[in-house]
C-alpha cells in the first residue's frame, strides 16, 4: 500500500531555531507539494515540484522558508529561524502528472509544528 | 484565478438520511474539480475528481459528487450517511492549464448523528 510518509510526526521547538521537515513521495510520482494547515487560515499551498525542479513557491515566505528536493525521494521544508506564527500543521503530497492529464494528490500525514 | 467556496462551515445530519456538502467554484478555463475528506489527526484522502465527461461522479465510501457548469457548483453527495462519515470535507479547483496546484476551500465539517 503505497503512500507518502513525513516525519517527524509532531516537532516542537523554541523560537529561532531551526526547523527542518521532511517527506518522502510514492515511488514513481512526479510531482511533490507543500501545504500548510492553520484554523484561521485553512490549507495553503507553499510550494510545488515537478520532475524535482520548483514550479511555484509564490505562497512561501521567502525570508526563512526553503524547500528543495535532493532527490526523487526525498522532499525537504526548512524554516529558519522559526517564529511561533509557524506554528501549524504541514502536510505534503504527491501526483503523478502524465502527458496533459490531471494528477490526484495523495497527502501525507503531516508534521505538527509548534513554535514557542 | 481559481477559487472555491464552501458555504457551511458545518453540516448536521442523522445517520441513514442523504447528505450534500456543497462547493461553488471560479476559474478562467476548464475546471478539475476533487473532493478530500480529512479525519482527526490525518492527512487528506482523495474521494473523488471530475475532469470531463459524465457530471455525476462516484467516488470512495458511497460518495458522489455532481457537476454543474451552469451554476459552477460540484456538490457532494451521498445516499445514505454514516456516523463513520463524519469528518472534514475539502473540495478543491484547479484550471485544466497552468498552474497544476490545488486551491481548497476552507473545508465543511459534516456531523452525522446516530
Amino acid at each position: 500500500d503505497a503512500r507518502v510518509t513525513q516525519t517527524p510526526r509532531d516537532k516542537v521547538t523554541e523560537m529561532g531555531q531551526e526547523v527542518t521537515m521532511r517527506c518522502q513521495p510514492i515511488l514513481g510520482h512526479n510531482t511533490v507539494f507543500w501545504y500548510r494547515q492553520t484554523m484561521m487560515q485553512g490549507l495553503e499551498l507553499l510550494a510545488y515540484f515537478r520532475n524535482r525542479a520548483p514550479l511555484d513557491d509564490s505562497g512561501m515566505p521567502k525570508d526563512r522558508f526553503s524547500a528543495e528536493m535532493p532527490d526523487a525521494t526525498l522532499a525537504t521544508l526548512k524554516i529558519q529561524p522559526s517564529e511561533p506564527r509557524d506554528s501549524a500543521v504541514y502536510f505534503c503530497a504527491s501526483g503523478l502528472v502524465i502527458a496533459g492529464d490531471t494528477d490526484t494528490q495523495y497527502f501525507g500525514p503531516g508534521t505538527r509544528l509548534t513554535v514557542l | 484565478a481559481q477559487s472555491v467556496a464552501q458555504p457551511e462551515d458545518q453540516v448536521n445530519v442523522a445517520e441513514g438520511n442523504p447528505l450534500t456538502v456543497k462547493c461553488t467554484y471560479s476559474v478562467s478555463g476548464n475546471p478539475y474539480l476533487f473532493w478530500y475528506v480529512q479525519y482527526p489527526n490525518r492527512g487528506l484522502q482523495f474521494l473523488l475528481k471530475y475532469i470531463t465527461g459524465d457530471n455525476l461522479v462516484k467516488g470512495s465510501y458511497g460518495f458522489e459528487a455532481e457537476f454543474n457548469k451552469s451554476q459552477t457548483s460540484f456538490h457532494l453527495k451521498k445516499p445514505s450517511a454514516l456516523v463513520s462519515d463524519s469528518a472534514l470535507y475539502f473540495c478543491a479547483v484547479r484550471e485544466d492549464t497552468g498552474r497544476r496546484a490545488l486551491t481548497f476551500g476552507s473545508g465543511t465539517r459534516l456531523q452525522v448523528q446516530p
